[in-house]
């Protein structure tokens, strides 16, 4: 079946790494993503990763993806008050357009 | 390049009537998907167009419908509206129907009352 499962809630202070972890079901999921979603807007695409690779870094942004455990995380380095928000992880099964995404986890970053 | 662009931002409607809500995915892109995002269920796939065609459908009831015209610009219509519809409508657009990146409108926030 397809599930994406995330923690709810983090909350770091500002300069610190943060960590943001996420489980997916389906072993044929050919892309995993992270978006990002602020108060009252959209998605915003953060990054994404095939699923025959295991870490992709972009700028302070670092993707790893475990496929034997289908785990995947986000590390933000350096985080700063900007970065509060949801972060969406999500699987796209199939060669189609369909997203599945996780119930969205919220940073929260103290000064 | 325009972003994709979502009409109306907000929206208020009371149970019974119908909306129509629309997307204009970005310039060139060809495949446009609608997702349905609430605070109890999350982000839901309602439906997935390419080349005015459905590719793919969520689990919603019948009372969900799209279309996409030949420009690529595609309406998402709600009949029979239920207190439950209240919503974010969000909006995505890519290049292709199998292309890595979809990038997202700023949604449509539909109220039924």
């Amino acid at each position: 079946g397809e599930d994406v499962e995330q923690s709810l809630f983090l909350s770091v202070r500002e300069g610190d790494s943060s960590v943001i972890n996420c489980t997916y079901t389906d072993s044929s999921s050919t892309y995993l993503y992270w978006y990002k979603q602020e108060p009252g807007a959209g998605l915003q695409l953060l990054t994404y990763i095939f699923s025959n690779m295991d870490m992709k870094q972009d700028q302070r942004l670092t993707v790893l993806l475990n496929k034997k455990d289908k785990h995947l995380s986000l590390r933000i380095a350096d985080t700063q008050t900007g970065d509060s928000a949801i972060y969406f992880c999500a699987e796209k099964p199939n060669q189609g357009g369909k997203l599945i995404f996780g119930q969205g986890t919220e940073l929260s970053v103290k000064p | 390049k325009a972003g994709v662009t979502q009409t109306p931002r907000y929206l208020i409607k009371t149970r019974g009537q119908q909306v129509t809500l629309s997307c204009s995915p970005i310039s060139g892109h060809r495949s446009v998907s609608w997702y349905q995002q609430t605070p109890g269920q999350g982000l839901q796939f309602l439906f997935e167009y390419f080349s005015e065609t459905q590719r793919n459908k969520g689990n919603f009831p019948g009372r969900f419908s799209g279309r996409q015209f030949s420009n690529s610009r595609s309406e998402m219509n709600v009949s029979t509206l239920e207190l439950g519809d209240s919503a974010l409508y969000l909006c995505a657009s890519s290049l292709q129907a199998t292309n890595t990146e979809a990038f997202f409108g700023q949604g449509t926030r539909l109220t039924v009352v």
